[in-house]
């Protein structure tokens, strides 16, 4: 069956703008997670979503990242006023339940310039 | 959260075994071992986990220190598709956090 899908596979964008990151989920995961990759470093957790709620938002780096989940399935990471810092790859998962198994998506590549 | 140390890179000739080992000496009594491997411009993928007992399945075969305080990720024959950054992962039963670390990069010479 499908995977986890992401769009745009990557995106260039200028410091200070806005952009929105889409995770499409496997169907009938009811967890959503999403992870930040920065080059050679592994991923590392941002935010879980169980169902609609984000039921933990600890990995956010600060309040320019936000992460909506409105019908239970497709996610959307928005991040105001980038900034080149923010550059990386921008990784989704999806598991059938909270505590199984993560499959990731392949990713976008976010560049801030 | 256990820390967890494994080597930067590794090599391996094609249709090889290669062993790749974690050592996880912090790690708590209920923490799983979990394995993900991610190949060139994908995202990481589940390869296996487990508890105390080596395990078994399609992909590799993981064996655990009787102290668990060290694993090892078996591929049986290695393939230029296994050239990946393997991480180990020990994480609670119950968790969804993963800590990846830095991972072992495998390179399989053909």
């Amino acid at each position: 069956g499908a995977g986890v899908s992401q769009t745009p596979s990557n995106k260039v964008t200028e410091k200070g703008k806005y952009v929105e990151l889409r995770c499409d989920p496997i169907s009938g995961h009811t967890a959503l997670y999403w992870y930040r990759q920065s080059l050679g470093q592994g991923p590392e957790f941002l935010i879980y979503f169980q169902g609609t709620g984000a039921a933990d938002d600890s990995g956010l780096p600060n309040d320019r990242f936000f992460a909506v989940r409105p019908e239970g399935s497709v996610s959307t990471l928005k991040i105001q006023r980038t900034e080149r810092g923010d550059s990386a790859m921008y990784l989704c998962a999806s598991s059938l339940a909270a505590l199984d198994t993560q499959y990731f998506g392949p990713g976008t590549r976010l560049t801030v310039l | 959260d256990a820390k967890t140390t494994q080597p930067n890179s590794m090599e391996s000739n094609e249709e090889e075994p290669v062993h790749l080992p974690c050592n996880h000496s912090t790690i708590s009594g209920t923490d799983y071992i979990h394995w993900y491997r991610q190949l060139p411009s994908q995202g990481p993928e589940y390869v296996i986990h487990g508890l105390t007992s080596n395990v078994n399945n399609r992909m590799a075969s993981l064996a655990i220190a009787e102290d668990r305080k060290s694993s090892t990720l078996i591929l049986h024959r290695a393939t230029l598709r296994d050239a990946a950054v393997y991480y180990c992962i020990p994480a609670p039963s119950g968790t969804y956090k993963y800590i990846f670390g830095t991972g072992t990069r495998l390179k399989v010479l053909a």
